[in-house]
């Protein structure tokens, strides 16, 4: 079956702009991460939804950073007013219900901030 | 402060070599995983560990929880090119999952 997607696959935006991007699960799994890869880093948590329960958002750096869920589906983050600091690959993950620690991985979205 | 603590950064080899990475951390945890990832790509579970002292292996790869669960190990034993990436392990309390840094590893031919 189809694994975790995530569009675009790479994007570079003007500081100061906007950006949404998007990641659509596994079908049938309940559980969705972001996290953001810095280069040469490793993973840093930024939000989990779990089915219909409020997302846990203790991960995401400062209030310009919000995601969204609809149901057991699509998910999108969103970033306002970028700076240059927000230039990393975005990683989306989900998992089945229960099995949380076994997450499946996008290929993620190279973001630059220029 | 990195929660799991991940040695070495970096390791370079050549091709036939073992190597064991290590991952550490002062907390216990539910379960442990590895990952490994690729340039340009996301990671990829290898194994989960959840019983203290658990040692799995995957081919040419062992895996040991550590008796307090509190670390864990990975060997390769004949390292070859096509092992060449970033290896993650990741912690799993509940619904909390943390990832440390990562070993970086290049095996030479």
């Amino acid at each position: 079956g189809a694994g975790v997607s995530q569009s675009p696959s790479n994007k570079v935006t003007e500081k100061g702009k906007d950006v949404e991007l998007r990641c659509d699960p596994i079908s049938g799994h309940t559980a969705l991460y972001w996290y953001r890869q810095r280069l040469g880093q490793g993973l840093e948590f930024l939000i989990y939804f779990q089915g219909n329960s409020a997302p846990d958002k203790s991960g995401l750096p400062s209030d310009r950073f919000s995601a969204e869920r609809t149901g057991e589906s699509v998910s999108t983050l969103t970033i306002q007013r970028t700076q240059q600091e927000d230039s990393a690959v975005y990683l989306c993950a989900s998992s089945f219900w229960g099995r949380s620690y076994e997450q499946y991985f996008g290929p993620g979205t190279r973001l630059t901030v220029t | 402060t990195q929660l799991l603590e991940q040695s070495p950064q970096f390791l370079s080899i050549q091709e036939g070599e073992n190597l064991t990475v290590y991952c550490n951390s002062s907390s216990v945890f539910s379960s442990l995983q590895w990952y490994r990832q690729e340039p340009g790509e996301g990671p990829v579970l290898l194994v989960t560990v959840v019983t203290g002292g658990e040692v799995k292996k995957l081919k040419r790869l062992t895996f040991q929880f550590g008796d307090a669960r509190k670390d864990s190990s990975l060997h390769i034993t004949a390292a070859q090119p096509g092992d060449t990436g970033l290896y993650l392990c990741a912690a799993h309390n509940n619904n909390d999952m943390r990832f440390g840094a990562g070993t970086r590893l290049t095996v030479k031919p």
